[in-house]
């Protein structure tokens, strides 16, 4: 069965901490997409990626295809950071399955 | 801003109602999506359209109904909704495969 988890659920931090975000999934990928939704519901894609690793900004995502494994990183978090974070995996049906989300809270 | 624009962000209708939600993209996407969003849950996929022919229709309830018209534009018309239809609903574009997804603002439907 193809599944998705994160963990932790809920997450708060003091501004300026390292943030890390984590996906695991059941079976093999085409790739992993990670998203973030602000409290309005609006949702951005954050970054798509099959291997490695990607950066932008203060954000560092990475995979690891043999742990089936994904880790997202806030570095010198600040409360502008506060949202809904969504992994979601493409099992190669060319749909995407959603995990149930982060929720990162960063306090000043 | 995402360039996927969708009206209304609210809604609240009763289960007799009939109303349409409404998606439009200038990115010039070949693919739009709606997907609904309920409290706690993941993020679950109800239609797809590419190039403006349906090719997933997720086992969604025959009281939303999609509609494209052409490749900007994207409904979802809603009749005789329960409370249970209650959610946040989405609305979605892309390039095309392995594509990452350029999602709208959302509508907040309230099934009264």
């Amino acid at each position: 069965k193809n599944e998705v988890e994160q963990s932790p659920q809920n997450l708060t931090a003091q501004e300026g901490e390292f943030i890390t975000i984590n996906c695991s999934y059941s079976v093999g990928i085409s790739a992993l997409h990670w998203l973030q939704q602000h409290p309005g519901g609006g949702i951005v894609s954050l970054f798509m990626l099959s291997s490695g690793k990607k950066k932008h900004g203060r954000l560092i995502a990475t995979i690891n295809i043999q742990e089936k494994h994904s880790s997202l990183h806030i570095t010198a978090s600040h409360p502008r950071d506060s949202a809904v974070y969504i992994c979601a995996v493409d099992f190669g049906n060319e749909k995407l399955t959603f995990g149930t989300g982060t929720r990162l809270t960063i306090i000043p | 801003e995402t360039g996927v624009t969708q009206t209304p962000r609210h809604l609240v209708m009763g289960m007799t109602n009939k109303k349409s939600l409404k998606c439009e993209q200038h990115l010039g996407h070949n693919a739009m999506y709606w997907y609904k969003q309920s409290a706690k849950k993941p993020l679950e996929l109800m239609f797809v359209y590419s190039l403006e022919e349906r090719v997933e229709n997720n086992s969604v309830p025959s009281r939303f109904s999609p509609e494209c018209p052409n490749s900007s534009h994207l409904f979802l018309h809603l009749h005789t909704l329960q409370p249970e239809d209650s959610a946040l609903y989405l609305c979605a574009s892309s390039p095309g495969n392995n594509s990452p997804l350029h999602f709208g603002n959302g509508t907040r439907l309230t099934v009264t």
